[in-house]
């Protein structure tokens, strides 16, 4: 089974502190994906890597940046947290080599809050 | 710009009914569409994905159509069971593998 797995699950930081998400995944998938979650929003792109060391934004990357040095890990950093960062952050990765099974995989989330 | 819409927004019903979420998307453009539960504070785990060329998939107790043409797609449950509350969520995806993503069918099925 394909298992994605993130760093925290329930993280509490200051307003102004740099914060690091990391997701790792064991199926050596290419494509990985970082969603957040909010109550009436719905799950919202924040950036996406196709490859090491490749990212793209989504819909909302202001605030945020992203690292894939390694296939199986892909980092968000917040360079300077903010309360309305507060949310629910989701990891999901995916095989593009094959079309026809190329399900979303996610991991469990991290709770974020920002004081 | 693609948009997902979910109806309904809840829904409660009595163990042992049969039971239909909808999903409905604004531009029929898609590669695949999926449908996610996802449990409270939990991540999301993906229950069926139907391509754009298929009409419609099953597992178990789901099954899941798509009407590209109309941009429409129903989750059926049959013989729903307590363990199935959960928020649903339906997804499209574009050639770049990204997902939209509906706001979701909140389910209770009560004892």
């Amino acid at each position: 089974d394909v298992k994605v797995t993130q760093s925290s699950r329930y993280l509490v930081k200051r307003t102004g502190e740099k914060v690091f998400l990391e997701c790792v995944q064991d199926m050596d998938h290419e494509n990985m994906f970082w969603y957040r979650q909010d109550p009436g929003l719905g799950l919202r792109l924040i950036y996406f890597s196709y490859d090491v060391k490749m990212k793209e934004k989504g819909d909302i990357p202001e605030g945020y940046s992203v690292s894939r040095e390694k296939k199986e890990r892909f980092s968000l950093i917040l360079e300077s947290a903010s309360t309305n960062q507060t949310s629910m952050y989701l990891c999901a990765s995916t095989n593009p080599r094959d079309r026809f099974s190329d399900t979303q995989y996610f991991g469990p989330g991290t709770r974020l809050t920002v004081l | 710009k693609q948009e997902v819409t979910q109806i309904p927004a809840a829904l409660s019903v009595p163990e042992g009914e049969n039971l239909v979420l909808n999903c409905s998307f604004t531009d029929s453009a898609i590669y695949n569409l999926q449908w996610f539960r996802q449990d409270p504070g939990k991540g999301l785990t993906s229950l069926l994905l139907i391509q754009s060329s298929q009409r419609e998939q099953t597992s178990g107790r789901l099954n899941a159509s798509l009407d590209k043409s109309s941009g429409r797609s129903t989750l059926y449950i049959a013989a729903s069971q307590p363990g199935d509350s959960a928020t649903y969520l339906c997804a499209v995806s574009d050639s770049s593998y990204k997902l939209i993503f509906g706001s979701g069918t909140r389910l209770l099925v009560r004892p």
